[in-house]
């Protein structure tokens, strides 16, 4: 049931884009997406819910295709506060509740 | 508080010692959950309440992890005869209701070390 995040690790120079994409095998209802930094609780990002919506929140957003079940988070014009471990959590069509995490994607910002 | 509150931050146990975390999840937050995260994972299910209902505790590794909520609001994790393997960080995290389409806001964890 766990989510299958690519790639395992990014490392960009301040200002550059990144994609990390999520992908399922099972049914999805919607994608949560948070950061965590070292030793800190993780942060939510956005939700995408079932009907392939794209959320926006300043120079992050985030698709989702229900049919193939993936998601992708979009980083633009990256800031050095984006360095963390970004998770997508997902919620099954027949489950209601669990949050089914990735082993989360690393991303490195550098001045 | 404004947050989610864990306490304590830090917990060091000797092997076969009972341990118990404590949640203190958002004002007026009906779900709360209960994750264990290992180095370098992501946060995996360990139970959910909706209230001072346990109505999945399908995650807890074995019967010496129990959780409870009794009134509705603060949580506790138990863990009786710890072992090393139950070294990690345990994430609470809580929700206004439906998960499927809201956040789950979380605390910023135990960390649990067995020697």
């Amino acid at each position: 049931q766990q989510p299958v995040q690519s790639p395992q690790a990014v490392i960009l120079r301040e200002g550059e884009d990144a994609v990390i994409n999520c992908s399922s095998s099972k049914a999805l209802y919607s994608v949560h997406w948070y950061r965590q930094k070292h030793g800190e609780a993780p942060v939510f990002l956005m939700i995408l819910l079932k009907g392939g919506e794209q959320k926006g929140h300043e120079k992050i957003s985030a698709s989702f295709n229900e049919k193939k079940q993936q998601s992708s988070l979009y980083l633009t014009a990256s800031q050095l506060s984006y360095s963390g471990t970004y998770f997508c959590g997902t919620v099954n069509s027949n489950s209601g509740y669990a949050l089914n995490f990735g082993k989360g994607t690393s991303l490195l910002v550098t001045p | 508080g404004a947050g989610v509150s864990q306490s304590p931050r830090y917990k060091v146990a000797k092997r076969g010692q009972d341990v118990a975390l404590r949640c203190d999840p958002i004002s007026g937050h009906v779900s709360l959950f209960w994750y264990q995260q290992a180095l370098g994972q992501g946060p995996e299910f360990l139970t959910y309440f909706q209230n001072e209902a346990q109505l999945d505790k399908s995650g807890l590794p074995s019967d010496r992890f129990f959780a409870e909520r009794p009134e509705g609001s603060v949580s506790t994790l138990k863990i009786q005869r710890t072992q090393q393997e139950d070294s990690a960080v345990y994430l609470c995290a809580s929700s206004f209701y439906r998960v499927r389409d809201q956040p789950q806001h979380f605390g910023d964890g135990t960390r649990l070390s067995i020697l």
